[in-house]
């Protein structure tokens, strides 16, 4: 069975960092492209970025650009996302999905881990 | 404002049929496969169809996906009062570089 399991989501004061994990279990994490989607509260889903098996692509919703990075470590089973210069607007729930190819909006999803941008 | 349009809600009576419609462009739909999401009250979205038409396993056959043009639309017949929740339809754009997903659409079950 599919397991994935975001962590490391927090309060964090504008233009401040984070760094978000997803540990996956259940199948060979480095043969499938992995995304990232978040989820103001109340509000629909945003695609964040995604990165291929890889590591050697990746794609960025272009309001992160600059600010985000997406990473990976496939000896670790583990997905990342380095989070700098975070605004308000970047207030939402976190999720991690399993991906087929870069246009996969992700079949297998964890629970999210929360990021709360406010002084 | 999402590029894939989606109706901010839609309603049906149990047992019946009701369908949600996604409209985007060519540079989304129009070339690429939707997949569509269930999303219930405090739960991850659930994959519902993928690859337009396709259904994971687990999935009952109620749910069905289909594409016309630069439109993509969620059929969901057998309406049950399990299938309240907000459901979302997502493609990647080749304007933008990325996946969008749809605004959203609450499905009330009468």
């Amino acid at each position: 069975e599919v397991h994935l399991v975001e962590s490391g989501g927090a309060l964090v004061q504008p233009g401040g960092s984070l760094r978000l994990s997803c540990v996956a279990s259940g199948f060979t994490f480095g043969t499938y492209w992995m995304t990232w989607v978040r989820q103001a509260p109340g509000k629909g889903l945003e695609w964040v970025a995604n990165i291929k098996s890889d590591g050697s692509e990746k794609y960025y919703v272009d309001s992160v650009k600059g600010r985000f990075t997406i990473s990976r470590d496939n000896t670790k089973n583990s997905l990342y996302l380095q989070m700098n210069s975070l605004r308000a607007e970047d207030t939402a729930a976190y999720h991690c999905a399993r991906a087929y190819d870069y246009a996969d909006s992700g079949h297998d999803w964890g629970q999210g881990t929360l990021v709360a941008v406010s002084s | 404002q999402s590029v894939l349009t989606q109706p901010p809600s839609v309603s049906g009576t149990p047992g019946l049929r009701v369908t949600i419609s996604c409209s985007g462009s060519s540079s989304n739909i129009g070339d690429f496969y939707v997949n569509w999401y269930q999303q219930l009250p405090g739960t991850a979205p659930k994959l519902l169809i993928y690859g337009t038409n396709q259904r994971p396993s687990g999935v009952p056959d109620r749910f069905a996906g289909s594409k016309s043009g630069t439109s993509a639309s969620l059929a969901i017949s057998g309406l049950r009062s399990e299938d309240e929740a907000d459901y979302y339809c997502a493609a990647w754009d080749d304007s933008l570089y990325g996946i969008i997903f749809g605004g959203g659409t609450k499905l009330t079950v009468l």
